[in-house]
This record gives structure tokens, sequence and C-alpha cells, in this order.
């Protein structure tokens, strides 16, 4: 079954706590991203990443970090120095030059 | 970062009738992009379109490309409740990053 997980779907932290985000995905994609949504709100940009060992920064990648070590796997750290770290999170990924992206389930992470 | 203008922002239609929506930009994009999200899901991939002027159906669902690359429209003719959630348009650049519209939330009254 070709797609992309995310786990955990539900993740609670408490305040001060690093935490990373789990992201595989087995479409042979080049090319991964991680957004943030807020209620009510659209999805922005955190990091994306258009190849292995490679990585770039979206609108507001402050507070967060990544890496991109195998093509299938982009973990996401969300760290202390994330000022409000409640939110809805997704995970997505696209053939690079393709216009089509896919999307995780989501893992709703909550911090108190 | 870019933001698409989508409208409207939300609707609230009776069973059967015809919906329709759009996102504008003010940048050209390669590809338009339909979702739609369901709450607590990611975004499920409605329609793709590719090429300025492109009409595209699936199912009940229609959607084109605009002719300027800077617009594109959604539209859900006879509508049913499972059609209830929240659509979303998106942009991909020509450097592989994609832009979302802040979302049309549709309603549904059976």
């Amino acid at each position: 079954d070709g797609g992309i997980t995310q786990s955990p779907k539900y993740l609670f932290r408490k305040e001060g706590q690093n935490v990373t985000l789990s992201c595989e995905q087995n479409l042979n994609h080049d090319a991964m991203y991680w957004y943030r949504q807020d209620p009510g709100q659209g999805l922005r940009l955190i990091y994306y990443s258009q190849i292995v060992n490679d990585f770039q920064k979206g609108d507001i990648a402050e507070g967060y970090s990544v890496s991109r070590e195998k093509k299938e796997s982009f973990p996401l750290t969300v760290t202390s120095a994330q000022k409000n770290p409640t939110a809805f999170y997704l995970c997505a990924s696209s053939l690079t030059g393709e216009g089509e992206q896919y999307f995780g389930p989501g893992t709703r992470l909550t911090v108190t | 970062g870019q933001q698409l203008n989508q409208s409207p922002q939300s609707m609230f239609i009776q069973e059967g009738e015809d919906v329709s929506m759009n996102c504008t930009s003010s940048s050209i994009f390669n590809t338009w992009l339909w979702y739609k999200q369901e709450p607590g899901e990611g975004p499920v991939l409605l329609i793709a379109l590719y090429k300025a002027g492109e009409l595209t159906s699936n199912g009940r669902l229609t959607a084109q490309f605009g002719i300027t690359r800077k617009d594109s429209f959604l539209n859900i003719s006879a509508s049913i409740p499972s059609d209830v959630g929240i659509y979303f348009c998106a942009g991909q650049s020509n450097f592989n990053k994609f832009y979302f519209g802040s979302g049309t939330k549709l309603n549904v009254k059976p």
C-alpha cells in the first residue's frame, strides 16, 4: 500500500521538551515537506527537502529542525525554542518536477 | 510567504445545489491543485491542473486552470452531505514549492 505515514496521530508534551514527529513515504518521491496548520487556517510551510541530505527553510522555520538522511524519511523536531508549538502538523511529498503533492494523515501536537 | 486569495471563506448550501469557489494569485503558477480536508485528517488531492485553460473533471467536480495562470476555480455539482469539508487550492511554482489558499469551508444541509 503506497502512501505517507505520520506517527503518532496525537502527541502530548510538556513545555520545554523537544519532540520529534515522524514522516515516512513509500511513493519513491524526491521532495518532502512539513506544514503547520492552526485552527481555521491554511497551511504554512516549515521546511522542505528536494533531495536526500539537503533541505530548505520555509516561511516559519524558527524553533523547528529537520533531517533527511533517507529518501523515504523526513522527521521534524519541534524544539523548546518554538514559542507556540501546539498545532496540527502535516507531512507531504511530491516527485521533483511533478505538480502533485500528497499529504499524510497529520499529527496533532499539544504542548502544555 | 505567498498566500493565495481563496473565496468564499465559507458556504452554507442545500443538498442538490451547485457550488463554486475560486483562487487568485499575483504570481504565475505551473500547476494548480485542489484538495479536500475533513476534520483531523490530511488534505486529499481532488484535481490537478497542468496547462493554462485546462478544464478537468473528477465525478461531480470540475476545475479550471485560468488562462492567465494566476487563477483557478472549482465547481461541485449536485452537492451531497458527504461533500462537507474544507476545500483548499494550491499553486506550484518553478522551485517545487507549493502555496495554499486559506480554504473554503463547505456546509451542506440535507
